[in-house]
């Protein structure tokens, strides 16, 4: 079975420059998530897609943070315009619709300078 | 919304059994335990889940006692490649599946 996959893997960029993210979730799984991870902490859930629709975007920074799943497939995750404060390894996770685990991509790490 | 505390560390030698315990005091009936490991520039890697009693798979075990306020992680004879940030879940059943993550037990093997 094919894991998650996301591009790019790294990505630097300036301050109020804009970004894009990309995850090609597990076939067949219905649920993606994306977290936003700063070192030294846990992941923090950003938005959660069920199929194609939010299901939860509560912690999303709307105001620059922006998410899509077209055709309830690949999802990508902008950011724009970038703040220092967003660099951070951004992973996307999806699973099945029941008690099971997550699986995650290795995360695309961000630098904002 | 379920919240866990874990310890923010732990060391261990080669070989030793580590026991990791999670509480959860407002875990809901239909919320499961779940742990992950993650290593340095790798996404969490899922490692168990339960529900209650006693789960094992080819790597921990999961203990949880009857009134599921607490959960135990056991990895027996733990290896220098077991060093790594161990997070407790609860997998919030009734609200789509959510989980949220705490700081993570952050593991050192030593020889």
């Amino acid at each position: 079975e094919a894991g998650v996959a996301q591009s790019p893997r790294y990505k630097i960029i300036e301050k109020r420059q804009s970004v894009a993210f990309w995850c090609n979730p597990i076939s067949g799984h219905a649920t993606l998530y994306w977290y936003q991870q700063i070192l030294g902490q846990g992941p923090k859930l950003l938005i959660q897609f069920q199929n194609n629709g939010v299901v939860d975007d509560s912690q999303l920074p709307k105001d620059r943070f922006s998410a899509e799943r077209l055709k309830g497939v690949d999802s990508t995750l902008k950011i724009q315009p970038a703040k220092l404060e967003d660099s951070a390894v951004y992973l996307c996770a999806s699973s099945l619709d029941a008690p099971a685990g997550y699986t995650f991509g290795s995360g695309t790490r961000l630098t904002v300078v | 919304l379920a919240k866990t505390t874990q310890p923010i560390s732990m060391d261990s030698y080669e070989g030793q059994e580590v026991n990791i315990t999670c509480s959860h005091n407002n875990i809901a009936t239909n919320d499961y335990i779940t742990w992950y490991q993650q290593f340095p520039s790798q996404g969490p890697r899922f490692i168990i889940q339960g529900y209650k009693t006693k789960v094992t798979n080819e790597v921990a075990s999961l203990f949880i006692p009857a009134d599921r306020k607490s959960s135990t992680l056991s990895l027996p004879r733990v290896s220098l490649s077991d060093t790594a940030v161990y997070y407790c879940l609860v997998f919030l059943y009734n609200q789509g599946g959510k989980l949220i993550f705490g700081q993570g037990t952050e593991l050192s093997v030593k020889p």
